[in-house]
């Protein structure tokens, strides 16, 4: 169980175009779903937490108008990184959550979606 | 201040071997939970092991331990009798009581397992 997919699983792009990343949790309702993107080498950064039905909240420092982030049902949230620029490339990792409470609720992974933008 | 510190980019470790992964972290907060995260070449992370601030008993799944010592703020992973596969990116995360429940990773480390 728990399973999260991710679409696609790379994309090579141009400057200036848009990309579309989804997240789908595949054997649970997820209310809350993660965006992350990670560099390198280094570690996750959050972007943004999404809850189903309601706009999603951005981090410090990330713009909300470049990565555009859509929770339209309680399996699916998309990412989609309008006029990508080559220091967008990335590794863009969503997570999901079933939000039944406590704190030990896990946050579930999926495989994550590297953009490399030229 | 850094939230979760991991303060071994990388380490080495025979195969059968038991092997800790450090990681400390600070927070006001009385109610927090500790998780760690395994992340192979390949991307994904996998979830590892979870440890309450309130658990009386460190937690343990399969080869995977967690020493948890709340005085000093720590919560090292221990994999015992470590194989070839373990060999990947861990990352400790924590996350807060309250309203969020966002996770803050640390920097990770860097697990090779030498045959």
């Amino acid at each position: 169980g728990a399973v999260v997919s991710q679409h696609p699983s790379w994309v090579i792009c141009k400057s200036g175009t848009s990309v579309k990343i989804e997240c789908r949790s595949l054997d649970f309702q997820a209310t809350t779903m993660f965006w992350y993107r990670q560099f390198p080498k280094q570690s996750l950064m959050l972007m943004a937490t999404s809850n189903e039905g309601s706009k999603a909240t951005y981090e410090q420092g990330v713009e909300k108008d470049k990565f555009l982030i859509n929770h339209a049902s309680l399996t699916l949230s998309t990412l989609t990184v309008t006029s990508a620029h080559p220091e967008d490339s990335s590794f863009y990792i969503c997570s999901a959550s079933q939000d039944t409470g406590g704190l030990q609720e896990t946050q579930y992974f999926g495989p994550g979606t590297r953009l490399l933008v030229l | 201040a850094q939230k979760i510190t991991q303060t071994q980019p990388g380490m080495f470790v025979q195969e059968k071997e038991a092997v800790t992964l450090d990681c400390t972290y600070d927070t006001s907060d009385p109610s927090y939970g500790l998780f760690w995260y395994k992340q192979p070449s390949s991307g994904e992370m996998i979830f590892l092991i979870y440890q309450g601030s309130y658990d009386q008993q460190n937690a343990t799944e399969g080869r995977y331990s967690l020493n948890f010592q709340k005085a000093r703020k720590s919560a090292n992973l221990v994999i015992s009798a470590s194989q070839l596969g373990d060999s990947a990116m861990y990352f400790c995360a924590m996350r807060e009581g309250g309203a969020t429940n966002k996770l803050i990773f640390g920097t990770g480390t860097l697990l090779a397992v030498q045959p």
